[in-house]
C-alpha cells in the first residue's frame, strides 16, 4: 500500500515562528501536493512538485514556501507563521501525470496547526 | 480556480437507508472523482469517472456523470454505522496537474 507520512499530526506554533511540515512518501510518486483545509472552503492547493527540485504555485501560495530536495520529500515551510494560517495541512502524492490523465491522490493523515 | 460544490452540506440517515450527494463543476472536466475523509484524518479515494463515461460502480457505491449539465452525484447504497464521513468530489482539468475540491458533504448514519 501506498504510505504517505507526515510528520507531526499535531503543532502548535507561536505568531513569527517558522514552521516546517514534513512529508514523505514510499511509492517512489512523481507528484507530490501540499493543500490546507478549512471548514466550509473545502481544501485548497498550496503549492505542488511534479518532480525533485520543481514546484509550482497553487492558489494560496501567499506566505508559504516548500521544497523538494528529494523525490520522496516535499517540505512545506511557514517562513513567519500567522494566526490565519491555523489550519489543517494535507499532503497527497502521486505518480507521474501527462496532465491529461490526472489520477487519484494518495493523501497522508494530515497536520493540524494551531498559530497563537 | 475550477471547484466542485456539493449539495447538501450534511446529511443524516438511518442505517441501511441509501446516501445521494450531488456535485456540481463550472468547467469541462478531464475526470471527476469522488473521496472521504473520516474525521480528522486523510482523504481516501473512492472512485474516478472519466469524462466519456456516464456511470461507474463501486460496490455500494454508484457514481453517474452529466456532463452536458456539469454534474455528477455519488449514492451510497445499504448505508452503514462506519459510512459515517466527510465526502468530497475533486475536479481534474484537462493538461492540468491540479484537482480542485469541493467543501464536501458531512454524511451521518444513525444506528
Amino acid at each position: 500500500d501506498v504510505k504517505v507520512t507526515q510528520s507531526s499530526r499535531y503543532l502548535v506554533k507561536r505568531t513569527g515562528e517558522k514552521v516546517f511540515l514534513e512529508c514523505v512518501q514510499d511509492m517512489d510518486h512523481e507528484n507530490m501536493f501540499w493543500y490546507r483545509q478549512d471548514p466550509g472552503l473545502g481544501l485548497r492547493l498550496i503549492y505542488f512538485s511534479y518532480d525533485v527540485k520543481m514546484k509550482e504555485k497553487g492558489d494560496i501560495p501567499e506566505g508559504y514556501s516548500v521544497s523538494r530536495e528529494k523525490k520522496e520529500r516535499f517540505s512545506l515551510i511557514l517562513e513567519s507563521a500567522s494566526t490565519n494560517q491555523t489550519s489543517m495541512y494535507l499532503c497527497a502524492s502521486r505518480p507521474w501525470s501527462s496532465g491529461r490523465d490526472t489520477g487519484e491522490l494518495f493523501f497522508g493523515e494530515g497536520s493540524r496547526l494551531t498559530v497563537l | 480556480s475550477q471547484q466542485g460544490e456539493e449539495d447538501p452540506q450534511a446529511l443524516s440517515i438511518q442505517e441501511g437507508e441509501n446516501a445521494t450527494m450531488n456535485c456540481s463543476y463550472k468547467t469541462s472536466i478531464n475526470n471527476l472523482q469522488w473521496y472521504r475523509q473520516n474525521s480528522g484524518r486523510g482523504l481516501v479515494h473512492l472512485i474516478l469517472i472519466r469524462s466519456n463515461e456516464r456511470e461507474k460502480h463501486s460496490g455500494r457505491l454508484r457514481v453517474t456523470l452529466d456532463t452536458s449539465k456539469k454534474s455528477s452525484s455519488l449514492l451510497i447504497t445499504a448505508s452503514r454505522a462506519a459510512d459515517t464521513a466527510s465526502y468530497f468530489c475533486a475536479t481534474a482539468l484537462s493538461n492540468d496537474y491540479k484537482l480542485s475540491f469541493g467543501a464536501g458533504t458531512t454524511v451521518t448514519v444513525r444506528a
